[in-house]
Protein backbone atom coordinates (compact mmCIF):
# COMPACT_ATOMS: atom_id res chain seq x y z
CA UNK A 1 0.00 0.00 0.00
CA UNK A 2 1.17 3.55 -0.92
CA UNK A 3 1.38 5.64 2.06
CA UNK A 4 0.51 9.30 1.51
CA UNK A 5 2.08 11.75 4.24
CA UNK A 6 0.90 15.61 4.04
CA UNK A 7 2.47 18.28 6.04
CA UNK A 8 1.71 20.87 7.42
CA UNK A 9 -1.13 18.85 9.16
CA UNK A 10 -2.03 21.99 10.10
CA UNK A 11 -1.69 26.25 8.37
CA UNK A 12 -2.24 28.68 9.76
CA UNK A 13 -2.51 31.65 6.88
CA UNK A 14 -4.46 34.75 6.72
CA UNK A 15 -6.53 35.80 3.36
CA UNK A 16 -4.23 36.92 0.48
CA UNK A 17 -1.38 34.84 1.70
CA UNK A 18 0.20 32.35 -0.19
CA UNK A 19 -0.48 28.04 0.38
CA UNK A 20 2.00 25.37 0.11
CA UNK A 21 0.92 22.31 1.07
CA UNK A 22 3.16 19.45 0.62
CA UNK A 23 2.30 15.36 -0.19
CA UNK A 24 4.73 12.60 0.41
CA UNK A 25 4.78 8.84 -1.17
CA UNK A 26 5.92 6.13 0.07
CA UNK A 27 6.96 4.75 -3.48
CA UNK A 28 7.03 6.39 -6.40
CA UNK A 29 3.11 7.47 -7.74
CA UNK A 30 4.54 9.04 -11.24
CA UNK A 31 2.18 11.78 -11.93
CA UNK A 32 -0.93 9.60 -10.39
CA UNK A 33 -2.01 12.06 -7.78
CA UNK A 34 -4.92 14.01 -7.21
CA UNK A 35 -5.52 16.96 -4.68
CA UNK A 36 -9.25 17.36 -2.93
CA UNK A 37 -10.82 20.40 -0.89
CA UNK A 38 -13.19 19.71 1.96
CA UNK A 39 -15.15 21.90 2.83
CA UNK A 40 -17.43 20.91 6.13
CA UNK A 41 -20.92 19.22 5.84
CA UNK A 42 -19.58 19.39 1.90
CA UNK A 43 -18.66 17.06 -0.46
CA UNK A 44 -15.26 17.00 -1.30
CA UNK A 45 -14.08 18.91 -4.55
CA UNK A 46 -11.52 17.39 -7.05
CA UNK A 47 -8.80 20.22 -7.48
CA UNK A 48 -5.98 18.49 -9.42
CA UNK A 49 -5.15 15.36 -11.26
CA UNK A 50 -2.68 14.14 -12.98
CA UNK A 51 -0.36 16.19 -10.31
CA UNK A 52 -0.51 19.59 -12.18
CA UNK A 53 -3.90 19.16 -14.17
CA UNK A 54 -7.28 21.28 -13.14
CA UNK A 55 -10.30 20.12 -12.77
CA UNK A 56 -13.23 21.58 -14.55
CA UNK A 57 -14.28 24.79 -13.18
CA UNK A 58 -11.38 25.04 -10.75
CA UNK A 59 -9.89 28.35 -10.29
CA UNK A 60 -5.67 29.22 -11.59
CA UNK A 61 -5.56 30.13 -8.23
CA UNK A 62 -4.91 26.86 -7.42
CA UNK A 63 -1.93 24.66 -8.92
CA UNK A 64 -0.31 21.25 -8.29
CA UNK A 65 3.28 20.22 -9.06
CA UNK A 66 5.39 17.40 -8.88
CA UNK A 67 5.94 13.73 -9.90
CA UNK A 68 7.85 10.65 -8.33
CA UNK A 69 7.48 10.63 -4.67
CA UNK A 70 7.11 14.97 -4.10
CA UNK A 71 3.64 16.87 -4.56
CA UNK A 72 2.78 20.18 -4.10
CA UNK A 73 -0.66 22.04 -3.82
CA UNK A 74 -0.13 25.55 -4.48
CA UNK A 75 -3.17 28.05 -3.39
CA UNK A 76 -1.61 31.93 -4.81
CA UNK A 77 -3.53 33.76 -2.53
CA UNK A 78 -6.28 32.54 -0.20
CA UNK A 79 -9.81 33.65 -0.56
CA UNK A 80 -12.28 33.30 2.45
CA UNK A 81 -13.63 30.13 0.85
CA UNK A 82 -10.67 28.74 0.21
CA UNK A 83 -10.40 27.93 4.08
CA UNK A 84 -10.73 23.83 4.00
CA UNK A 85 -9.29 20.63 4.40
CA UNK A 86 -7.33 19.42 1.76
CA UNK A 87 -6.42 16.11 0.78
CA UNK A 88 -4.44 13.98 -1.68
CA UNK A 89 -4.66 10.60 -3.80
CA UNK A 90 -2.67 8.44 -5.35
CA UNK A 91 -3.87 6.53 -8.28
CA UNK A 92 -0.66 4.59 -9.09
CA UNK A 93 -1.69 1.46 -7.57
CA UNK A 94 -5.25 0.56 -5.43
CA UNK A 95 -6.16 4.44 -4.32
CA UNK A 96 -5.06 5.50 -0.51
CA UNK A 97 -5.07 9.48 0.60
CA UNK A 98 -3.35 11.76 2.93
CA UNK A 99 -4.38 12.14 6.19
CA UNK A 100 -5.43 15.88 5.22
CA UNK A 101 -3.80 19.25 5.61
CA UNK A 102 -6.17 22.10 7.62
CA UNK A 103 -5.90 25.40 6.18
CA UNK A 104 -6.57 27.73 8.89
CA UNK A 105 -7.67 31.22 9.43
CA UNK A 106 -4.61 32.96 11.11
CA UNK B 1 -23.90 18.46 -14.24
CA UNK B 2 -23.52 15.17 -12.26
CA UNK B 3 -25.06 14.77 -9.17
CA UNK B 4 -25.35 12.17 -6.28
CA UNK B 5 -27.68 11.53 -3.84
CA UNK B 6 -27.55 9.74 -0.94
CA UNK B 7 -29.56 7.99 1.54
CA UNK B 8 -29.56 5.19 4.15
CA UNK B 9 -29.69 4.56 7.79
CA UNK B 10 -27.64 6.07 10.19
CA UNK B 11 -27.64 3.81 12.71
CA UNK B 12 -26.85 0.10 12.24
CA UNK B 13 -26.45 -2.80 15.10
CA UNK B 14 -23.38 -4.70 15.68
CA UNK B 15 -22.76 -8.10 13.49
CA UNK B 16 -26.10 -6.42 10.89
CA UNK B 17 -25.52 -5.31 6.75
CA UNK B 18 -25.00 -1.50 6.49
CA UNK B 19 -26.53 -0.69 3.36
CA UNK B 20 -26.85 2.33 1.23
CA UNK B 21 -28.17 3.94 -1.55
CA UNK B 22 -26.89 6.46 -4.12
CA UNK B 23 -28.80 7.93 -6.80
CA UNK B 24 -27.09 9.83 -9.74
CA UNK B 25 -28.14 11.83 -11.98
CA UNK B 26 -26.48 13.73 -15.23
CA UNK B 27 -24.85 10.27 -16.09
CA UNK B 28 -25.70 6.74 -16.36
CA UNK B 29 -24.96 3.60 -13.88
CA UNK B 30 -24.62 1.41 -16.51
CA UNK B 31 -21.61 4.20 -18.45
CA UNK B 32 -19.37 2.14 -20.63
CA UNK B 33 -16.33 4.94 -19.25
CA UNK B 34 -17.51 5.41 -15.33
CA UNK B 35 -17.17 3.48 -11.96
CA UNK B 36 -19.33 3.94 -9.29
CA UNK B 37 -17.30 4.25 -5.93
CA UNK B 38 -17.85 4.00 -2.46
CA UNK B 39 -15.07 5.72 0.36
CA UNK B 40 -15.59 5.92 3.71
CA UNK B 41 -14.00 8.72 6.63
CA UNK B 42 -13.47 8.07 10.11
CA UNK B 43 -10.95 9.44 12.80
CA UNK B 44 -9.28 6.42 12.77
CA UNK B 45 -8.85 5.36 9.25
CA UNK B 46 -8.95 8.59 7.42
CA UNK B 47 -10.12 8.62 4.18
CA UNK B 48 -10.36 4.72 2.54
CA UNK B 49 -11.59 3.47 -0.35
CA UNK B 50 -13.64 0.57 -0.32
CA UNK B 51 -14.72 -0.14 -3.96
CA UNK B 52 -16.37 0.25 -7.46
CA UNK B 53 -18.84 -1.46 -9.62
CA UNK B 54 -19.10 -0.46 -13.57
CA UNK B 55 -20.52 -1.91 -16.73
CA UNK B 56 -17.90 -3.05 -19.54
CA UNK B 57 -20.75 -4.93 -21.73
CA UNK B 58 -21.82 -6.78 -18.17
CA UNK B 59 -20.84 -5.51 -14.60
CA UNK B 60 -17.45 -5.55 -12.52
CA UNK B 61 -16.75 -4.82 -9.07
CA UNK B 62 -13.51 -4.56 -7.51
CA UNK B 63 -12.81 -4.13 -3.58
CA UNK B 64 -10.34 -3.04 -0.97
CA UNK B 65 -8.85 -6.14 0.42
CA UNK B 66 -9.38 -4.85 4.09
CA UNK B 67 -13.66 -5.49 3.87
CA UNK B 68 -13.25 -8.16 0.41
CA UNK B 69 -15.29 -10.77 2.25
CA UNK B 70 -17.78 -8.47 3.70
CA UNK B 71 -18.65 -6.10 0.95
CA UNK B 72 -21.25 -6.14 -2.16
CA UNK B 73 -22.63 -4.21 -4.36
CA UNK B 74 -25.58 -4.01 -6.63
CA UNK B 75 -27.36 -1.57 -9.34
CA UNK B 76 -30.75 -0.68 -10.26
CA UNK B 77 -30.62 0.52 -13.56
CA UNK B 78 -34.42 1.75 -13.52
CA UNK B 79 -33.53 4.40 -10.87
CA UNK B 80 -29.70 5.33 -11.88
CA UNK B 81 -28.93 3.88 -8.26
CA UNK B 82 -25.92 2.10 -6.92
CA UNK B 83 -25.79 0.87 -3.76
CA UNK B 84 -23.24 -0.35 -1.05
CA UNK B 85 -23.61 -3.76 1.39
CA UNK B 86 -21.31 -4.18 4.19
CA UNK B 87 -22.56 -7.18 6.57
CA UNK B 88 -21.31 -8.08 9.53
CA UNK B 89 -20.26 -4.95 10.73
CA UNK B 90 -18.32 -3.96 13.75
CA UNK B 91 -18.05 0.00 15.75
CA UNK B 92 -14.89 0.30 13.31
CA UNK B 93 -17.32 0.38 10.65
CA UNK B 94 -18.48 3.68 11.79
CA UNK B 95 -17.80 6.64 9.77
CA UNK B 96 -19.13 8.94 7.30
CA UNK B 97 -19.81 6.87 3.90
CA UNK B 98 -19.68 8.81 -0.05
CA UNK B 99 -20.48 7.44 -2.89
CA UNK B 100 -18.19 9.46 -5.86
CA UNK B 101 -17.44 9.01 -9.48
CA UNK B 102 -14.54 7.86 -11.01
CA UNK B 103 -14.77 8.92 -14.85
CA UNK B 104 -12.93 6.80 -16.47
CA UNK B 105 -11.37 3.25 -16.19
CA UNK B 106 -7.89 3.84 -16.89
CA UNK B 107 -7.77 6.78 -13.86
CA UNK B 108 -8.57 6.70 -10.58
CA UNK B 109 -9.67 9.82 -9.09
CA UNK B 110 -12.82 10.81 -8.12
CA UNK B 111 -14.51 14.03 -9.72
CA UNK B 112 -18.20 13.68 -8.11
CA UNK B 113 -19.14 12.96 -5.18
CA UNK B 114 -22.20 11.96 -2.60
CA UNK B 115 -22.75 14.43 0.18
CA UNK B 116 -21.67 11.46 2.56
CA UNK B 117 -24.05 9.94 5.07
CA UNK B 118 -22.67 9.40 8.79
CA UNK B 119 -23.49 5.40 9.77
CA UNK B 120 -22.76 4.91 13.34
CA UNK B 121 -22.36 1.11 14.07
CA UNK B 122 -23.77 0.57 18.03
CA UNK B 123 -26.24 -1.54 19.83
Amino acid sequence: EVVLTQSPATLSLSPGDRATLSCRASQRVSSSLAWYQHRPGQAPRLLIYGASTRATGIPDRFSGSGSGTEFTLTISSLQSEDFALYYCQQYNDWPTFGQGTKVEIK
Amino acid sequence: QVQLQQSGPGLVKPSQTLSLSCVISGDSVSSSSAAWTWIRQSPSRGLEWLGKTYYRSKWYSDSAESVKSRISFNVDTSKNQVFLHLSSVTPDDTATYYCARQPSGWVVYFDHWGQGTLVTVSS
